[in-house]
Protein backbone atom coordinates (compact mmCIF):
# COMPACT_ATOMS: atom_id res chain seq x y z
CA UNK A 1 0.00 0.00 0.00
CA UNK A 2 0.75 3.50 -0.19
CA UNK A 3 1.49 6.00 3.28
CA UNK A 4 2.60 9.20 3.79
CA UNK A 5 3.16 10.58 7.38
CA UNK A 6 3.57 13.81 8.22
CA UNK A 7 2.36 15.14 11.50
CA UNK A 8 -0.89 16.40 12.47
CA UNK A 9 -0.10 19.98 13.36
CA UNK A 10 2.63 22.25 14.22
CA UNK A 11 2.24 25.98 16.04
CA UNK A 12 4.90 28.94 15.61
CA UNK A 13 5.12 32.45 16.01
CA UNK A 14 4.63 35.34 13.56
CA UNK A 15 8.32 35.65 12.39
CA UNK A 16 9.97 32.25 13.05
CA UNK A 17 10.65 29.42 10.71
CA UNK A 18 8.59 26.17 10.80
CA UNK A 19 9.53 22.45 9.21
CA UNK A 20 6.73 20.27 8.15
CA UNK A 21 8.13 16.96 7.85
CA UNK A 22 7.02 13.84 5.23
CA UNK A 23 7.88 10.49 5.18
CA UNK A 24 6.51 8.14 2.41
CA UNK A 25 6.37 4.40 1.74
CA UNK A 26 4.58 3.71 -1.68
CA UNK A 27 5.30 1.32 -4.47
CA UNK A 28 7.22 3.67 -7.06
CA UNK A 29 8.15 7.50 -6.59
CA UNK A 30 8.55 10.08 -8.92
CA UNK A 31 8.31 12.91 -7.36
CA UNK A 32 6.99 14.96 -3.69
CA UNK A 33 5.03 18.07 -3.86
CA UNK A 34 3.65 20.57 -1.23
CA UNK A 35 0.38 21.96 -1.29
CA UNK A 36 -1.62 24.25 0.98
CA UNK A 37 -5.28 24.82 1.70
CA UNK A 38 -6.79 27.32 3.82
CA UNK A 39 -10.40 26.40 5.27
CA UNK A 40 -12.80 25.54 2.85
CA UNK A 41 -10.56 26.38 -0.26
CA UNK A 42 -9.01 24.86 -2.23
CA UNK A 43 -5.41 23.13 -2.21
CA UNK A 44 -2.89 25.39 -3.76
CA UNK A 45 0.57 23.72 -5.13
CA UNK A 46 3.50 25.04 -3.47
CA UNK A 47 7.07 23.38 -4.21
CA UNK A 48 8.01 20.41 -5.85
CA UNK A 49 11.03 17.32 -5.69
CA UNK A 50 11.85 14.78 -8.07
CA UNK A 51 15.61 15.53 -7.35
CA UNK A 52 17.44 15.37 -3.77
CA UNK A 53 18.11 17.82 -2.44
CA UNK A 54 16.70 21.63 -1.32
CA UNK A 55 14.34 23.70 -3.79
CA UNK A 56 13.54 27.27 -2.94
CA UNK A 57 10.15 29.71 -3.69
CA UNK A 58 10.87 32.74 -1.38
CA UNK A 59 9.60 32.05 1.80
CA UNK A 60 9.08 28.57 1.07
CA UNK A 61 11.70 25.68 0.61
CA UNK A 62 11.24 21.96 0.35
CA UNK A 63 13.87 19.29 0.78
CA UNK A 64 13.39 16.00 -0.55
CA UNK A 65 15.96 12.41 0.31
CA UNK A 66 15.27 9.72 -1.68
CA UNK A 67 17.20 7.34 -0.45
CA UNK A 68 15.38 8.09 3.18
CA UNK A 69 11.49 8.77 1.39
CA UNK A 70 11.74 11.71 3.28
CA UNK A 71 11.32 15.36 2.90
CA UNK A 72 10.44 18.79 4.43
CA UNK A 73 8.44 22.05 3.72
CA UNK A 74 10.88 24.72 5.38
CA UNK A 75 8.19 27.97 5.88
CA UNK A 76 10.60 31.03 6.97
CA UNK A 77 9.44 34.35 8.17
CA UNK A 78 6.36 33.43 9.25
CA UNK A 79 3.06 35.49 8.78
CA UNK A 80 -0.70 35.04 10.30
CA UNK A 81 -1.76 33.94 6.72
CA UNK A 82 0.27 31.01 7.16
CA UNK A 83 -2.01 29.59 9.31
CA UNK A 84 -3.23 26.81 6.83
CA UNK A 85 -3.39 23.02 6.42
CA UNK A 86 -0.09 21.66 4.26
CA UNK A 87 -0.02 18.45 2.40
CA UNK A 88 2.82 16.39 1.06
CA UNK A 89 1.78 14.07 -2.00
CA UNK A 90 4.03 11.58 -3.98
CA UNK A 91 3.49 11.00 -7.57
CA UNK A 92 4.43 8.27 -9.59
CA UNK A 93 5.38 9.04 -12.95
CA UNK A 94 5.66 12.56 -14.36
CA UNK A 95 3.11 15.10 -14.23
CA UNK A 96 3.29 15.24 -18.23
CA UNK A 97 2.49 11.60 -18.39
CA UNK A 98 -0.82 11.96 -16.23
CA UNK A 99 0.77 11.37 -12.67
CA UNK A 100 -1.78 11.29 -10.43
CA UNK A 101 -1.18 12.83 -6.34
CA UNK A 102 -1.38 10.46 -3.60
CA UNK A 103 -1.88 12.68 -0.42
CA UNK A 104 -0.65 12.63 3.44
CA UNK A 105 -2.98 13.17 6.05
CA UNK A 106 -1.52 16.98 6.33
CA UNK A 107 -0.68 19.36 8.75
CA UNK A 108 -2.14 21.89 10.57
CA UNK A 109 -0.24 24.85 11.18
CA UNK A 110 -1.00 27.39 13.46
CA UNK A 111 0.83 30.74 13.21
CA UNK A 112 0.47 33.01 16.53
CA UNK A 113 1.08 36.40 17.31
CA UNK B 1 -1.35 29.73 -13.37
CA UNK B 2 -3.55 28.02 -15.28
CA UNK B 3 -6.94 28.37 -14.15
CA UNK B 4 -9.72 25.30 -13.20
CA UNK B 5 -13.28 26.28 -12.29
CA UNK B 6 -15.21 23.96 -10.87
CA UNK B 7 -19.32 24.54 -9.96
CA UNK B 8 -21.63 24.86 -8.20
CA UNK B 9 -19.29 26.04 -5.16
CA UNK B 10 -22.16 24.31 -2.89
CA UNK B 11 -24.72 22.07 -3.42
CA UNK B 12 -27.71 20.60 -1.24
CA UNK B 13 -29.81 17.65 -2.91
CA UNK B 14 -32.27 15.42 -1.27
CA UNK B 15 -31.46 11.69 -0.62
CA UNK B 16 -31.66 9.73 -3.70
CA UNK B 17 -31.09 12.37 -5.73
CA UNK B 18 -28.28 12.84 -8.25
CA UNK B 19 -25.90 16.39 -8.90
CA UNK B 20 -23.45 16.73 -11.06
CA UNK B 21 -20.20 18.96 -10.47
CA UNK B 22 -18.51 20.48 -13.38
CA UNK B 23 -14.74 21.55 -13.45
CA UNK B 24 -13.32 23.48 -16.18
CA UNK B 25 -10.23 24.32 -17.24
CA UNK B 26 -10.21 28.02 -18.58
CA UNK B 27 -7.12 28.63 -19.99
CA UNK B 28 -5.58 25.44 -20.57
CA UNK B 29 -6.43 22.07 -22.40
CA UNK B 30 -6.47 19.42 -19.42
CA UNK B 31 -5.60 16.28 -21.50
CA UNK B 32 -6.24 14.96 -17.65
CA UNK B 33 -8.51 15.56 -15.05
CA UNK B 34 -8.64 14.31 -11.06
CA UNK B 35 -11.59 13.65 -9.08
CA UNK B 36 -10.93 14.04 -5.24
CA UNK B 37 -13.16 13.94 -2.22
CA UNK B 38 -12.17 15.32 1.63
CA UNK B 39 -13.82 14.93 4.34
CA UNK B 40 -13.24 17.78 7.17
CA UNK B 41 -10.16 18.02 8.59
CA UNK B 42 -9.12 14.95 6.18
CA UNK B 43 -7.18 13.88 3.37
CA UNK B 44 -7.61 14.16 -0.34
CA UNK B 45 -8.74 10.95 -1.46
CA UNK B 46 -8.34 10.63 -5.30
CA UNK B 47 -11.46 8.80 -6.65
CA UNK B 48 -10.43 8.99 -10.14
CA UNK B 49 -8.51 9.54 -12.82
CA UNK B 50 -9.94 10.42 -16.46
CA UNK B 51 -8.37 11.68 -19.83
CA UNK B 52 -10.27 13.18 -22.31
CA UNK B 53 -12.35 10.63 -24.32
CA UNK B 54 -11.68 7.66 -22.27
CA UNK B 55 -13.83 6.08 -19.43
CA UNK B 56 -12.39 7.01 -16.06
CA UNK B 57 -9.87 4.98 -14.19
CA UNK B 58 -11.51 4.70 -10.65
CA UNK B 59 -9.18 4.16 -7.57
CA UNK B 60 -10.16 0.82 -5.29
CA UNK B 61 -13.13 0.71 -3.20
CA UNK B 62 -14.43 3.96 -5.75
CA UNK B 63 -18.10 2.88 -7.00
CA UNK B 64 -18.31 3.52 -10.73
CA UNK B 65 -21.78 3.39 -10.85
CA UNK B 66 -22.24 5.49 -7.94
CA UNK B 67 -19.90 8.23 -9.18
CA UNK B 68 -20.07 8.88 -13.20
CA UNK B 69 -17.03 10.70 -14.59
CA UNK B 70 -17.33 12.10 -18.06
CA UNK B 71 -14.50 13.75 -19.91
CA UNK B 72 -15.49 14.63 -22.99
CA UNK B 73 -13.45 17.91 -24.50
CA UNK B 74 -9.98 18.81 -23.27
CA UNK B 75 -11.53 21.47 -21.19
CA UNK B 76 -14.82 20.24 -19.12
CA UNK B 77 -15.17 16.90 -16.86
CA UNK B 78 -17.98 16.04 -14.85
CA UNK B 79 -18.62 14.11 -11.88
CA UNK B 80 -22.16 12.81 -11.19
CA UNK B 81 -23.09 11.75 -7.57
CA UNK B 82 -25.76 9.02 -8.16
CA UNK B 83 -28.65 8.37 -5.55
CA UNK B 84 -26.51 10.44 -3.50
CA UNK B 85 -27.13 9.62 0.72
CA UNK B 86 -25.99 11.40 3.65
CA UNK B 87 -22.61 9.52 3.22
CA UNK B 88 -21.80 11.56 0.23
CA UNK B 89 -21.99 14.70 1.99
CA UNK B 90 -17.84 15.54 1.35
CA UNK B 91 -15.91 19.10 -0.49
CA UNK B 92 -15.17 16.88 -3.82
CA UNK B 93 -12.39 18.60 -5.81
CA UNK B 94 -11.28 18.62 -9.67
CA UNK B 95 -7.43 18.86 -11.11
CA UNK B 96 -5.96 19.46 -14.26
CA UNK B 97 -2.80 18.38 -16.01
CA UNK B 98 -2.59 20.10 -19.70
CA UNK B 99 0.43 18.62 -21.90
CA UNK B 100 3.57 21.23 -21.32
CA UNK B 101 2.28 21.99 -17.66
CA UNK B 102 4.85 20.89 -14.90
CA UNK B 103 1.99 20.58 -12.40
CA UNK B 104 -1.49 20.19 -11.29
CA UNK B 105 -4.44 22.73 -11.02
CA UNK B 106 -7.11 22.69 -8.52
CA UNK B 107 -10.19 23.65 -8.83
CA UNK B 108 -11.93 25.66 -5.88
CA UNK B 109 -13.80 22.76 -4.73
CA UNK B 110 -17.29 21.99 -4.36
CA UNK B 111 -19.40 21.33 -1.32
CA UNK B 112 -21.93 18.36 -1.30
CA UNK B 113 -24.52 18.74 1.36
CA UNK B 114 -26.98 15.88 1.22
CA UNK B 115 -30.19 15.59 3.54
Amino acid sequence: GQSLEQPSEVTAVEGAIVQINCTYQTSGFYGLSWYQQHDGGAPTFLSYNALDGLEETGRFSSFLSRSDSYGYLLLQELQMKDSASYFCAVSFIHYNQGGKLIFGQGTELSVKP
Amino acid sequence: GAVVSQHPSWVICKSGTSVKIECRSLDFQATTMFWYRQFPKQSLMLMATSNEGSKATYEQGVEKDKFLINHASLTLSTLTVTSAHPEDSSFYICSGLGQGLNTIYFGEGSWLTVV
